[in-house]
């Protein structure tokens, strides 16, 4: 079964606690991508990444890292530092950066 | 700064009434437009994409959008809406052409549609 799968859905942690969001694609798509979904505000862009072992500032990458060791995973780390981590986060992938992006189920983060 | 606008937030419609939603970009030259649908539940879906070509574009479930460059707009139509229609409708574009332009998503419209 092909596709972009993220987990877990829904995952709960304490203020001040790192947390990472898994992101694996079998599509054998280059460009992956995390999006943070929030209620009236659409999708914005964190981080993606081309290729692997690169990757780029998305919009509002304050308080996220990523990592690109495998071209299948994309994990997105949201630190301590981001100020208003509770969302839902989205990821995505294409064939390379000018193609459709398709997206995971995403992992609705609560901060408590 | 490139934007993506969508102006219907909440859009309420009985089953067989005639469906459009707006979707106005910012930008100039070549683009790569979208519509995307998240149902309930669900992840996002890709409705219908633009990139080139006839500007009317025909999409799954009945859906189709027409892209008028001189009004940069890339409205979603549907002639009959049904309950299963019912969800949040993303609008999505980027310049076309380059490496790394970003896309840019509207802020939705949520759709509900009663029997």
């Amino acid at each position: 079964d092909g596709g972009i799968t993220q987990s877990p859905k829904y995952l709960f942690r304490k203020e001040g606690q790192n947390v990472t969001l898994s992101c694996e694609q079998n599509l054998n798509h280059d460009a992956m991508y995390w999006y943070r979904q929030d209620p009236g505000q659409g999708l914005r862009l964190i981080y993606y990444s081309q290729i692997v072992n690169d990757f780029q500032k998305g919009d509002i990458a304050e308080g996220y890292s990523v990592s690109r060791e495998k071209k299948e995973s994309f994990p997105l780390t949201v630190t301590s530092a981001q100020k208003n981590p509770t969302a839902f986060y989205l990821c995505a992938s294409s064939i390379g950066v000018a193609d459709t992006q398709y997206f995971g189920p995403g992992t609705r983060l609560t901060v408590l | 700064a490139q934007s993506v606008s969508q102006h219907n937030h909440h859009v309420i419609l009985s089953e067989a009434a005639s469906l459009e939603l707006g979707c106005n970009y910012s930008y100039g030259g070549t683009v790569n437009l979208f519509w995307y649908v998240q149902y309930p539940g669900q992840h996002l879906q890709l409705l219908l994409k633009y990139f080139s070509g006839d500007p009317l574009v025909k999409g799954i479930k009945g859906f189709e959008a027409e892209f008028i460059k001189s009004k940069f707009s890339f409205n979603l139509r549907k002639p009959s809406v049904q309950w299963s229609d019912t969800a949040e409708y993303f609008c999505a574009g980027r310049r076309g052409g380059g490496a790394t332009n970003k896309l840019i998503f509207g802020t939705g419209t949520l759709l509900a549609v009663q029997p």
